[in-house]
């Protein structure tokens, strides 16, 4: 599987966007960028998801750069709700051995009042 | 329409027993995974199922076993309990395989 590598920790304050970064050097042609997030003792919530363009949800923005080796989730207006552990993960989902969600250590979001 | 559901919501056992949980997928959702979610390890993945076959499995001993039924739910067996079983016990449901996965609220397992 590509790994993925998170910051462990970053704040942002209520109102601003939120920024998080990922990078997946070695994401292979037909490998789909996940992000998921978890809020305290409960089920990891699916955000969105993308291959190579850019993606947008009612949720939140997906920038994947062009040679596809980092990307970036944006919640345009940070709440105290966005608190969670956000998970950047790599997925193939044409190979049974690499479909299952691999979670990582993710990034600790907390929003500040 | 109502996510994913999972019962029970805790349970505690003691070591040598065996455990059932089960999860209910969202209505339409072909595929069911389960995950394995500790302090330690993280959340690793057990099992996926579809058309009441599983089709992939994760890293772990046969004493973890699970079932999908013709309704698309599906439960997952764990015998001769061990105390480093407890942890929380995620089920995840799909359209299809392949698809975005809707995670269950949990069964939070507690071995003793």
């Amino acid at each position: 599987d590509a790994k993925t590598t998170q910051p462990p920790s970053m704040d942002c304050a209520e109102g601003r966007a939120a920024n998080l970064p990922c990078n997946h050097s070695t994401i292979s042609g037909n490998e789909y960028v996940y992000w998921y997030r978890q809020i305290h003792s409960q089920g990891p919530q699916y955000i969105i998801h993308g291959l190579k363009n850019n993606e947008t949800n009612e949720m939140a923005s997906l920038i994947i750069t062009e040679d596809r080796k980092s990307s970036t989730l944006i919640l345009p207006h940070a709440t105290l709700r966005d608190t969670a552990v956000y998970y950047c993960i790599v997925r193939s989902i044409l190979d049974t051995g690499r479909r299952a969600l691999t979670f990582g250590s993710g990034t600790r979001l907390q929003v500040q009042p | 329409k109502a996510g994913v559901t999972q019962t029970p919501r805790y349970l505690i056992k003691t070591r040598g027993q065996q455990v059932t949980l089960s999860c209910s997928p969202i209505s339409g959702h072909r595929s069911v995974s389960w995950y394995q979610q500790t302090p330690g390890q993280g959340l690793q993945f057990l099992f996926e199922y579809f058309s009441e076959t599983q089709r992939n499995k994760g890293n772990f001993p046969g004493r973890f076993s699970g079932r999908q039924f013709s309704n698309s739910r599906s439960e997952m067996n764990v015998s001769t309990l061990e105390l480093g079983d407890s942890a929380l016990y995620l089920c995840a449901s799909s359209v299809e395989m392949g698809y975005e996965q809707y995670f269950g609220p949990g069964t939070r397992l507690t071995v003793t």
